[in-house]
């Protein structure tokens, strides 16, 4: 148990659907962070959100949105995405960026 | 373009024998660590080694850090069958002159133990 929470663990989705992806966290950290893990590629940086404020955005298409209401949350909405966006979803969270990451245990997302 | 790379990609070995992980990278950093996933879970993380330090220890995990070779190894000391998984590099640098850090990923090492 890490202290962060990802829902949900599955989710099934069609291209027209429109879903979000929560992250939660109860260890007082400062930044929050979505990454995409797809089948033989590295590990992919989407959004860094520190204080609450997004200060990466690794060229996400629009149709993810991540929203940080505060320091504990986070989530990315999902609309009309496409079949290769099928992946595992990782959200982590640091006390400050640079120092060790603590990860959810992700959701792995199929898009049909 | 990718920060950490590791090698081997894939690592089979019988339970008692030591794991060597290694990992290169391209910038300057302020620390590089160490993370292990078993399959389909999230990252659990290892090791954090700072930049102006050349080794450490964490129970039967030693790292090294050569930052004149922009390199760093991961050995698995008396391994157990319980140690297979994938095992991330992970450079911790400063985005673009900004203040904040970017911690980026390799593509992992998968390391499979035989008991």
């Amino acid at each position: 148990e890490t202290g962060v929470t990802q829902t949900p663990r599955h989710l099934v989705m069609g291209m027209t659907n429109k879903k979000s992806l929560k992250c939660e966290q109860h260890l007082g950290h400062n930044a929050m962070y979505w990454y995409k893990q797809s089948a033989k590629k590295p590990l992919e940086l989407m959004f860094v959100y520190n204080f609450k404020e997004q200060t990466e955005n690794n060229s996400v298409p629009s149709r993810f949105s991540p929203e940080c209401p505060n320091s504990s949350h986070l989530f990315l909405h999902l609309h009309t995405l496409q079949p290769e966006d099928s992946a595992l979803y990782l959200c982590a969270s640091s006390r400050r960026t640079n120092e060790k990451l603590f990860f959810g245990s992700g959701t792995q997302l199929s898009v049909l | 373009s990718q920060q950490g790379e590791e090698d081997p990609q894939a690592l089979s070995i019988q339970e008692g024998e030591n794991a060597t992980m290694n990992c290169s990278y391209k910038t300057s950093i302020n620390n590089l660590q160490w993370y292990r996933q078993n399959s389909g879970r999230g990252l659990v993380h290892l090791i954090l080694i700072r930049s102006n330090e050349r080794e450490k220890h964490s129970g039967r995990l030693r790292v090294t850090l050569d930052t004149s070779k922009k390199s760093s190894s991961l050995l698995i000391t008396a391994s157990r069958a319980a140690d297979t998984a994938s095992y991330f590099c992970a450079t911790a640098s400063n985005a673009g002159g900004t203040s904040y850090g970017k911690l980026t990923f390799g593509q992992g090492t998968i390391l499979t133990v035989h008991p």
